[in-house]
């Protein structure tokens, strides 16, 4: 059954440093998003991407934050000066082009330490 | 802003038990409720309700919307051990829109 993968599975890195954490979305998706999960809170949306450009983002989601999708099957999150509050279980997700679905199949996720 | 409030947040319960988690929300714009079962790592999709009354099941797992009252029931029977997880509702307030997730419930079921 196709899924979505995410590389690293866990990401350490120091304040201030640039990180790209990297998805691969379900083939045949049209739509894709970022989330995050902070250790013991909910999970939160930050963007949504869809034909090559966002479609919509969070306030979270500021200056320090960037997406792409650089060839037809990758799709990356860049995190330009990571603060230590940044430090989060990043899930990439996808969701196919039904008309009205929201239904996000959600990849395992980067774990992101920011020392 | 939308909203989603899950209830209780924690469950124990011993093999063999019925358990129902509760979900209640408010979104503009109302599209579809989805649960998903989070074990280690990912969220994995359960279902997606869009349409008031309509049971969904699957194996020992149903779930039902009531978009009147705005909430809804994820009903499992006969609990086991690997049903163990953090059960998440989020709703979709448009189509292919974010999704507003609530706070999880984490059930343990006792051997």
């Amino acid at each position: 059954e196709p899924e979505v993968t995410q590389t690293p599975s866990h990401q350490v890195t120091q304040m201030g440093q640039e990180v790209i954490l990297r998805c691969v979305p379900i083939s045949n998706h049209l739509y894709f998003y970022w989330y995050r999960q902070i250790l013991g809170q909910k999970v939160e949306f930050l963007v949504s991407f869809y034909n090559n450009e966002i479609s919509e983002k969070s306030e979270i989601f500021d200056d320090q934050f960037s997406v792409e999708r650089p060839d037809g099957s990758n799709f990356t999150l860049k995190i330009r000066s990571t603060k230590l509050e940044d430090s989060a279980m990043y899930f990439c997700a996808s969701s196919p082009r039904t008309s009205g679905n929201n239904e996000q199949f959600f990849g395992p996720g980067t774990r992101l330490t920011v020392l | 802003e939308d909203k989603v409030v899950q209830s209780p947040l924690s469950l124990v319960v011993h093999e063999g038990d019925t358990v129902t988690l509760n979900c209640s929300y408010e979104v503009t714009n109302f599209r579809s409720l989805l649960w998903y079962k989070q074990e280690k790592k990912a969220p994995t999709f359960l279902f997606m309700l869009t349409s008031s009354g309509i049971e969904k099941k699957s194996g020992r797992l149903s779930s039902i919307l009531d978009k009147k009252e705005l909430f809804s029931i994820l009903n499992i029977t006969a609990t086991q051990t690997g049903d163990s997880a953090i059960y998440l509702c989020a709703v979709g307030g448009g189509a292919n829109s974010k999704l507003t997730f609530g706070k999880g419930i984490t059930l343990s079921v006792r051997p």
